[in-house]
């Protein structure tokens, strides 16, 4: 596998799940990122982790909660969804945070909440 | 205000055209500014990138960057109809990365 890799890229749950999105980088980067991509809408920064720290949060729900292990892998566990959470979510990695930290990103799983 | 404003579109060229698409920013401390293209359903992929005052040439890519008027600009020279997407401009800020919302671009045969 090469780049960045998504799972899965399709999801439908219920408002009552509990389900994981996982995001694995294979380019040696020691920054993550997850960003939330609805309809119409520029892409929404929500988490940001370098070298397994999180050094962003931009005031995410905690319905949605991070998860990084090593650098090369995060997740994003999801717990009593809203269905205005239905949405493309991306995972990002880059090296760190200079000024050529270009963001390479995932596929991104589709999430639809009923 | 924005902080990342573009044109959401659709801008339709002719194949073979000059596509020209323009991004605005509102922080003047910005420093860094890229291009991303996404096709329907898929992720962003970087195009370039640039940091410096002028033009940056990558292949049929054109990216222009003006500091003092606080604007970028992508040119796509002999528009393919492989080249209809939403493009992505994106500015970097103290580390941070702002997206807009996109410009849709549709190359017509």
């Amino acid at each position: 596998e090469t780049g960045v890799t998504q799972t899965p890229r399709h999801l439908v749950m219920g408002m009552t799940n509990k389900k994981s999105l996982k995001c694995e980088q294979h380019l040696g980067h020691n920054a993550m990122y997850w960003y939330k991509q609805s309809a119409k809408k520029p892409l929404e920064l929500m988490f940001v982790y370098n070298f397994k720290e999180q050094t962003e949060n931009n005031s995410v729900p905690s319905r949605f909660s991070p998860e990084c292990p090593n650098s090369s892998h995060l997740f994003l566990h999801l717990h009593t969804l809203q269905p205005e959470d239905s949405a493309l979510y991306l995972c990002a990695s880059s090296t760190t945070s200079d000024r050529t930290d270009t963001q390479y990103f995932g596929p991104g799983t589709r999430l639809t909440v009923l | 205000q924005k902080e990342v404003e573009q044109n959401s579109g659709p801008l339709s060229v002719p194949e073979g055209a000059i596509a020209s698409l323009n991004c605005t920013y509102s922080d003047r401390g910005s420093q860094s500014f890229f291009w991303y293209r996404q096709y329907s359903g898929k992720s962003p992929e970087l195009i370039m990138f640039i940091y410096s005052n002028g033009d940056k040439e990558d292949g049929r890519f054109t990216a222009q960057l003006n500091k003092a008027s606080q604007y970028v600009s992508l040119l796509i020279r002999d528009s393919q109809p492989s080249d209809s997407a939403t493009y992505l401009c994106a500015v970097k800020s103290w580390g941070k990365l702002q997206f807009g919302a996109g410009t849709q671009v549709v190359v017509t045969p």
